[in-house]
């Protein structure tokens, strides 16, 4: 069985750091694109950042290019999305998704991670 | 970017009506188009992928139908647990853009 299990909520102030994570089970890692999602609060998904885990390819949306930073670790099959440096703006639910083979759907999705950016 | 863009935002409807979600693209994206359902504090859960192909698990009484910019998502009979949000999004460019959604009310 697929699965994808995020990290905990987080309380941020900003300018701090952040690295959340999302660990893969149930199928071959490397094989599948796996990407990040942010959802903030009452609005729709947004497309943020893609990683391609057999050679660490990534692409990312152009409004959030140089905002996060999106990596993985195979030997633990895990994605992670990192901020150097958090705003309020960042305030969100961020969901970790497996990119399918059928035209690219996100076929699997983690539980969400909410990221709580306040002073 | 390209612009997806929902109708309606919100509806509401009866047990057993039939829903039309409409979905059209900026510009076209052949049957790179995804439809997902979301339920309250939960992640989006994929229905359709390649503008037409259901999901294994997903109930008949759905449908998706198009392909270049417009695009239909059909549901038969709606369900109780059929009330909910639905987004398209496209997957033939980056970035892979979502739809406003629509939200299934009871009527």
């Amino acid at each position: 069985e697929v699965q994808l299990v995020q990290s905990g909520a987080e309380v941020k102030k900003p300018g701090e750091s952040l690295k959340i994570s999302c660990k893969a089970s149930g199928y071959s890692f490397i094989d599948y694109w796996i990407g990040w999602v942010r959802q903030m609060p009452g609005k729709g998904p947004e497309w943020m950042t893609i990683i391609y885990p057999a050679d660490s390819d990534t692409r990312y949306s152009p409004s959030l290019q140089g905002q996060v930073t999106i990596s993985v670790d195979k030997s633990i099959s895990t994605a992670y999305l990192q901020w150097s440096s958090l705003r309020a703006s960042d305030t969100a639910m961020y969901y970790c998704a497996r990119q399918g083979a059928q035209k690219q759907a996100f076929d699997y999705w983690g539980q969400g991670t909410l990221v709580t950016v306040s002073s | 970017d390209i612009q997806m863009t929902q109708s309606p935002s919100s509806l509401s409807a009866s047990v057993g009506d039939r829903v039309i979600i409409t979905c059209r693209a900026s510009q076209s994206v052949s049957t790179y188009l995804s439809w997902y359902q979301q339920k309250r504090g939960k992640a989006p859960d994929l229905l359709i992928s390649g503008a037409s192909s259901l999901q294994i698990g997903v109930p008949s009484r759905f449908s998706g139908s198009g392909s270049g910019t417009d695009f239909t998502l059909t549901i038969s009979n709606l369900q109780p647990e059929d009330f909910a949000i639905y987004y398209c999004q496209q997957t033939y460019s980056l970035p892979r853009t979502f739809g406003q959604g629509t939200k299934v009310e009871t009527k």
